[in-house]
């Protein structure tokens, strides 16, 4: 079943404390994306990746890291979270190359701040 | 500079009546729309697209929406509300000149569509 897969969906975390979301798909897409979703404000992006190693900024980059080693992983790293990203997190992939192609999401990360 | 408006925060129908969600975009160039739904938690999951041809799209679950260019609007419809279509309901556009031709897309706020029993 073709599928993006975030780990964890869950957390409560402390300020400051570093943290990994992992995302995976298994439809050998080369595009994706992390966006965050918070009420009144619909869905921005955070990072995207056209490709492994090929990674640049979105919306809202401020206080996150990414990176594409694999074509199939594009983790989201939070060094020193703050109660700020307390946020719903999607990870997002898609064929790239043609405007129209549909952008397939995972079932989102809880995150909380405290 | 793209954007998405959906003017709604919340639309309420009656199980059985016809729905419309409404959303508006803008964009320099020809338009990609997409319609997206999120049930409570759960990610978002695709509904349909307009990409060229046919103004009336129909996609997953009996929604269909159409596309008009000179109200520039991208209006998500179904004949027949279910109970079960309560959910929150995202409108994205992208402009088919957006660079790398899979990113760039943008969502309007969400419409929270309450189906009455």
């Amino acid at each position: 079943e073709a599928q993006v897969t975030q780990n964890p969906r869950y957390l409560i975390t402390v300020t400051g404390k570093k943290l990994t979301v992992t995302c995976s798909q298994n439809m050998n897409h080369e595009y994706m994306s992390w966006y965050r979703q918070d009420p009144g404000l619909g869905l921005r992006q955070i990072y995207y990746s056209m490709n492994v190693e090929v990674t640049d900024k979105g919306d809202v980059p401020e206080g996150y890291k990414v990176s594409r080693k694999e074509k199939r992983n594009f983790p989201l790293i939070l060094e020193s979270p703050s109660p700020n990203q307390t946020s719903l997190y999607f990870c997002a992939s898609s064929l790239r190359g043609v405007a129209g192609n549909t952008i397939y999401f995972g079932e989102g990360s809880w995150l909380t701040v405290v | 500079a793209q954007s998405v408006a959906q003017p709604e925060d919340q639309v309420n129908v009656a199980e059985g009546n016809p729905l419309t969600v409404k959303c508006t975009y803008s964009v320099s160039g020809n338009p990609y729309l997409f319609w997206y739904v999120q049930y409570p938690n759960r990610g978002l999951q695709f509904l349909l697209k307009y990409i060229t041809g046919d103004n009336l799209v129909k996609g997953s679950y009996g929604f269909e929406a159409e596309f008009n260019k000179s109200q520039t609007s991208f209006h998500l419809k179904k004949p027949s509300a279910l109970v079960s279509d309560s959910a929150l309901y995202f409108c994205a556009v992208r402009d088919m000149y957006s660079g790398g031709g899979a990113d760039g897309l943008t969502f309007g706020k969400g419409t929270h569509l309450i189906i009455q029993p």
